[in-house]
């Protein structure tokens, strides 16, 4: 079955750049999306189609990709970035969600 | 703004049949390329997406959960369901109910989001 892999945790020092990847064999095909998550909220939509930003994400979100692997980007990572982000892809008939990838803002 | 609010009971005992509801508030259910979503989370762990449905009825289901899962529509009330049958504590989740665009040409994404109802299997 197919799947999409992510690190299951990053840490990053505050005012420096984050970098999270998401990895699938068939990724260079599929439109990956990003959702940021707090802890006791709903997920929040980052990024989508690969590098678009959603009305009222900051810009110091972005995507990319390069091959089979997505990359979500945050620059200048602040506090308030410290969340688990989750990467989203589909085929055929069936939505996937990595792992999730816990960003640490030490 | 789009609101979604889940309800349903928040205990369920094994075996037993797991029912919630999908209330969409501040727009419509039917609108072009956007199917409605189910999404769980268990505790501490990933999201894992259950099924989408279209406001027309057509399904599309995770194998993980197709034989189990089964979602309806109610577009005169604006509501969406889930059921999931035969539960077992694996089934302990966070639900959450989604806006799914998903034109099915290339991108998809999830752009609304219910707060998420915790369903406990336990006897």
């Amino acid at each position: 079955s197919y799947e999409v892999t992510q690190p299951p945790s990053v840490s990053v020092s505050p005012g420096q750049t984050a970098s999270i990847t998401c990895s699938g064999d068939k990724l260079r095909d599929k439109n990956v999306c990003w959702y940021q998550q707090k802890p006791g909220q709903s997920p929040v939509l980052v990024i989508y189609q690969d590098i678009r930003r959603p009305t009222g994400i900051p810009e110091r979100f972005s995507g990319s990709k390069s091959g089979n692997t997505a990359t979500l980007t945050i620059s200048g990572t602040q506090a308030m970035d410290e969340a688990d982000y989750h990467c989203q892809a589909w085929d055929t008939d069936i939505v996937l969600f990595g792992g999730g990838t816990k960003l640490t803002v030490l | 703004q789009l609101q979604l609010q889940e309800s349903g009971p928040g205990l369920v005992k094994p075996w037993e049949t797991l029912s919630l509801t999908c209330t969409v508030a501040a727009g419509p259910i039917i609108s072009t390329n956007y199917f409605w979503a189910w999404i769980r989370q268990p505790p501490g762990k990933g999201l894992e997406w259950i099924g989408s449905i279209y406001h027309s009825g057509g399904t599309y289901y995770s194998p993980s959960l197709k034989s189990r899962a089964t979602m309806s529509v109610d577009t005169s009330n604006n509501q969406f369901s889930l059921k999931v049958t035969s539960v077992t504590a694996a089934d302990t989740a966070v639900y959450y109910c989604a806006r799914h665009f998903w034109p099915r040409q290339s991108t998809c994404y999830f752009d609304y989001w219910g707060q998420g109802n915790l369903v406990t299997v336990s006897s």
